[in-house]
C-alpha cells in the first residue's frame, strides 16, 4: 500500500475562496482522522470517522469547515469561505481499531 | 476530559542522552506510542510500548510505562543530530472509541 495519499500537498488561495483537501487512507482502515497543525496551537483533532462514519466532530473550529466521507476509500475536508487564520498544515491520518495512526505528507495551507 | 501533556522543548549536546516525559489523564490504550515529525514532513511512528511492559527497549530508544502514575517516557542514547524533530506521545482514550490522543510535541534540538 502507499500509505495514507493526500491532496493537494501545497494550496494557496485568497481570503474567501473554498478550499478542498483530499485524504486516501490505507485499504482496510477502519479510522479516519483530519488534524490541523499550527505553531500556536500544536496538533489538533478536527473530526475523525469510524466506518464513514463521523464520530467526533467537536474540533472543528466553526461552520466554515465541513468534512465528508462518501466512502471508505475517500474523504474531505472543506472550508468555505476560507479565512487567513485557516492557514496551517492539514493532516489526514488513518488506523484500524486500538491500533497506531498512519498520517499522510500533510497539505500545506496557505490563505492571503 | 482526555487530555496528554509534553513538555514544549529540550535540548543537548550530541552524543547525551535525551529524555522526553509525557503524562496523560484516562487511557485504555492496549499500545501507547511515540511518533517522530522531521521538518516539512507527516507523523511516523518511531516506537510503541504494550499497556501491560513497563519497558521496551529498541536498539538506541528506551520507553519506560509507569501506569500508575500515568507516565510514559522516551529516552534516546547517545543522541544524534539527526534525531532533531517533534515528538509526540500519542493514547488511545478511555472511551475506546478508538480516537487517538496526541500531546503537543516535544521540540528535541541537538547541538553538535
Amino acid at each position: 500500500d502507499a500509505g495514507v495519499i493526500q491532496s493537494p500537498r501545497h494550496e494557496v488561495t485568497e481570503m474567501g475562496q473554498e478550499v478542498t483537501l483530499r485524504c486516501k487512507p490505507i485499504s482496510g482502515h477502519d479510522y479516519l482522522f483530519w488534524y490541523r497543525q499550527t505553531m500556536m496551537r500544536g496538533l489538533e483533532l478536527l473530526i475523525y470517522f469510524n466506518n464513514n462514519v463521523p464520530i467526533d466532530d467537536s474540533g472543528m473550529p466553526e461552520d466554515r469547515f465541513s468534512a465528508k466521507m462518501p466512502n471508505a476509500s475517500f474523504s474531505t475536508l472543506k472550508i468555505q469561505p476560507s479565512e487567513p487564520r485557516d492557514s496551517a498544515v492539514y493532516f489526514c491520518a488513518s488506523s484500524l481499531v486500538g491500533g497506531n495512526a498512519f498520517f499522510g505528507q500533510g497539505t500545506r495551507l496557505t490563505v492571503v | 476530559g482526555e487530555d496528554v501533556e509534553q513538555s514544549l522543548f529540550l535540548s543537548v549536546r550530541e552524543g547525551d542522552s535525551s529524555v522526553i516525559n509525557c503524562t496523560y489523564t484516562d487511557s485504555s490504550s492496549t499500545y501507547l506510542y511515540w511518533y517522530k515529525q522531521e521538518p516539512g514532513a507527516g507523523l511516523q511512528l518511531l516506537t510503541y510500548i504494550f499497556s501491560n511492559m513497563d519497558m521496551k527497549q529498541d536498539q538506541r530508544l528506551t520507553v519506560l510505562l509507569n501506569k500508575k502514575d500515568k507516565h510514559l517516557s522516551l529516552r534516546i542514547a547517545d543522541t544524534q543530530t539527526g534525531d532533531s524533530a517533534i515528538y509526540f506521545c500519542a493514547v488511545h482514550g478511555s472511551s475506546n472509541t478508538g480516537k487517538l490522543i496526541f500531546g503537543q510535541g516535544t521540540t528535541l534540538q541537538v547541538k553538535p
